[in-house]
């Protein structure tokens, strides 16, 4: 089946670092892919997103892109600021409009 | 604008209770989502709906009734509580796109039966 695998958090960097949050996934199909944010406290929000291999999705500072040949979607940040303290949500659907999502990992930025 | 409203935000029920979660968007989006989210377990899909007056079974529907009477509402009913259903529930909606269009969420009704 379709699924989606994210590194377990949570990520702790101080201000200013540099962020990765791996992302891969298994599919059946050709997936879009998601990257989603859930400040504390609100709903999840779109951040970024890939529609076919070899896009790079880009936000806010925030880029991933669609790796076919490794089915990843890794999310990274050259410089992370403490107002990105969030949960980070990587998602796909595959010809439907139905998301699957994986855990979820959760970020911490100290300055 | 409002976007994807949730009513309530927070609520306690005891076991066996019912109640009703309303979603409204005012996007005039075609498809809306029920979701609950549990520690350890992001989002997973509860209940669909592609249009007014359609619904359809997601991942995890059972204990869960919902009814999209409206395009701009879509409710989420318990008819009977259980403490497994303690959780956050999300509601989205979105155009149809085959899953390449954004979908927008709501803050949110934190759920706890006791």
């Amino acid at each position: 089946g379709n699924s989606v695998t994210q590194m377990e958090g949570p990520v702790t960097l101080s201000e200013e670092a540099f962020l990765t949050i791996n992302c891969t996934y298994t599919a059946t199909g050709y997936p879009s892919l998601f990257w989603y944010v859930q400040y504390p406290g609100e709903g999840l929000q779109l951040l970024l997103k890939a529609t076919k291999a070899d896009d790079k999705g880009s936000n806010k500072g925030f880029e991933a892109t669609y790796r076919k040949e490794t089915t990843s979607f890794h999310l990274e940040k050259g410089s992370v600021q403490v107002s990105d303290s969030a949960v980070y949500f990587c998602a796909l659907t595959v010809n439907t409009d139905k998301l699957i999502f994986g855990t979820g990992t959760r970020l911490q930025v100290f300055p | 604008n409002a976007g994807v409203t949730q009513t309530p935000k927070f609520r306690v029920l005891k076991t066996g209770q019912s109640m009703t979660l309303l979603c409204a968007q005012d996007m005039n989006h075609e498809y809306m989502y029920w979701y609950r989210q549990d520690p350890g377990m992001g989002l997973r899909l509860i209940h669909y709906s592609v249009g007014e007056g359609t619904t359809a079974k997601g991942e995890v529907p059972d204990g869960y009734n919902v009814s999209r009477l409206k395009k701009q509402n879509f409710l989420l009913g318990l008819e009977s509580a259980a403490p497994s259903q303690t959780s956050v529930y999300f509601c989205a909606s979105s155009y149809p796109s085959g899953g390449r269009e954004t979908q927008y969420f709501g803050p949110g009704t934190r759920l706890l039966v006791l």
